[in-house]
């Protein structure tokens, strides 16, 4: 199975902050990588697919890259609503595996 | 507008049965891949299986392949998943997801989850 490792597992921040969170693959998965948001208590939402593209509706201070085996997600500066938790997917191989998610905290 | 509902969880011993449900609306349910996936209390996100539009293509976790069966009626726009043998490790918040094929894989739409618990 692919493993999917993220760091850091949950980071503190500010509202205006720019904060990063990688997200490593254990073989290359090309670009078959996507990131959810989750916010407590709610099911996961789709933010980006394909590594680096933007799912309709979601602001633009997302973003993401990444290819291979190491990718990152970047929001540019926190609103309150982006304090969630955020997983990395990858649907390259099956069994599709995700991270441990990463918790992101004021 | 895309709405995904599962029912049917509960209190089960181990050894025991359950049969989750997963109502769909607001898209053409026959088109779509679905799948099911569960978040363990605290802990991350584990994909369990999926299944295709027609219900030809099946693929299952090793966790739980020969003890859980996914399947639909795309009649009644739902998604079942039949879980046999239950484990205290099954314990776990089971969501119902659309799996979007074309391109790169994804789970564009999740329902709220349905709560399993295994314990004596």
């Amino acid at each position: 199975d692919v493993q999917m490792t993220q760091s850091p597992s949950s980071l503190s921040a500010s509202v205006g902050d720019r904060v990063t969170i990688t997200c490593r693959a254990s073989q290359n998965i090309g670009t078959y990588l996507n990131w959810y948001q989750q916010r407590p208590g709610k099911a996961p939402k789709v933010l980006i697919y394909g590594a680096s593209s933007l799912q309709r509706g979601v602001p633009s201070r997302f973003s993401a890259s990444g290819s291979g085996t190491d990718f990152t997600l970047t929001i540019s500066s926190l609103q309150p609503e982006d304090f969630a938790t955020y997983h990395c997917h990858q649907t390259h191989t099956t069994p599709y595996t995700f991270g441990q998610g990463s918790k992101l905290e004021i | 507008q895309v709405h995904l509902v599962e029912s049917g969880g509960g209190l089960v011993r181990p050894g025991g049965s359950l049969r989750l449900s997963c109502a769909a609306s607001g898209f053409t349910f026959s088109d779509y891949y679905m799948s099911w996936i569960r978040q363990s209390p605290g802990k991350g996100l584990e994909w369990v299986s999926y299944i295709s539009g027609t219900g030809d293509t099946i693929y299952y976790a090793d966790s739980v392949r020969g003890r859980f069966t996914i399947s639909r009626d795309n009649a009644k726009r739902s998604l079942y998943l039949q879980m046999n043998s239950l484990r205290a490790e099954d314990t776990a918040l089971y969501y119902c997801a659309r799996l979007i094929v074309r391109g790169i894989p994804n789970f564009d739409y999740w329902g709220q989850g349905t709560l399993v618990t295994v314990s004596s």
